[in-house]
């Protein structure tokens, strides 16, 4: 069924190193993957995202890659900082019947990035 | 422009009352999908209005009821409120419906708690 499995559940790093979270989809017609940070007390808001035509999209520390084939996607965080520490979710386009889409959502991963 | 703006932050209901919560998306946005989000499950897709009419459905039971207005703001309703309902209800909006490709942005949630 309609599926984003993500990890690692936690992940734990010093700062100024790199933290990379993994997710796979179940949907081949998924076209659109973004990645949300959800602060404590927040909402998630968006911090990247990328198009099934693309393979890698870069924004300072932040860059996504996306293997269609495999159907996973990353999230890629260089050079850590204490104001990284979050919960971060992927998410990806399911078909919901139609030609309607809904953003299926992975189950998030707490990243603690230690000074 | 202004966010996507929820209220209330905070609401405590005993069960088998009912209760509605408010959303209010950005500006020129038509486009409205609720979230229920809870430690256990993430965050789980409930429904998506785009003018005025229901696009998409999650596999919430039918107590889990929407509306969107002409101004695009959105109200739920959950009937009969069970212990299990006690969530974050997220609110997001985006520019347009039912392709799942474009960004959703969230509220900052309205927390319920079902004594």
């Amino acid at each position: 069924g309609e599926n984003v499995e993500q990890h690692p559940s936690t992940l734990s790093v010093q700062e100024g190193d790199s933290a990379v979270i993994k997710c796979t989809y179940s949907d081949s017609a998924s076209n659109y993957f973004p990645w949300y940070k959800q602060e404590l007390g927040k909402g998630p808001q968006l911090i990247i995202d990328i198009r099934s035509n693309v393979g890698e999209k870069k924004d300072q520390r932040i860059a996504v890659t996306l293997n269609k084939t495999a159907k996973h996607f990353s999230l890629h965080i260089t050079e850590t900082q204490p104001e990284d520490s979050a919960v971060y979710f992927c998410a990806a386009s399911i078909r919901s019947g139609g030609s309607n889409y809904k953003l299926t959502f992975g189950k998030g991963t707490l990243l603690t990035v230690n000074p | 422009k202004a966010g996507v703006t929820q209220t209330p932050r905070y609401l405590i209901k005993t069960r088998g009352q009912q209760v509605t919560l408010s959303c209010s998306p950005i500006s020129g946005h038509r486009s409205v999908s609720w979230y229920q989000q809870t430690p256990g499950q993430g965050l789980q897709f409930l429904f998506e209005y785009f003018s005025e009419t229901q696009r998409n459905k999650g596999n919430f039971p039918g107590r889990f009821s929407g509306r969107q207005f002409s101004n695009s703001r959105s109200e739920m309703n959950v009937s009969t409120l069970e212990l299990g309902d006690s969530a974050l209800y997220l609110c997001a909006s985006r520019d347009f419906g039912g392709t799942g490709n474009s960004p959703l942005h969230f509220g900052n949630g309205t927390r319920l708690t079902v004594t």
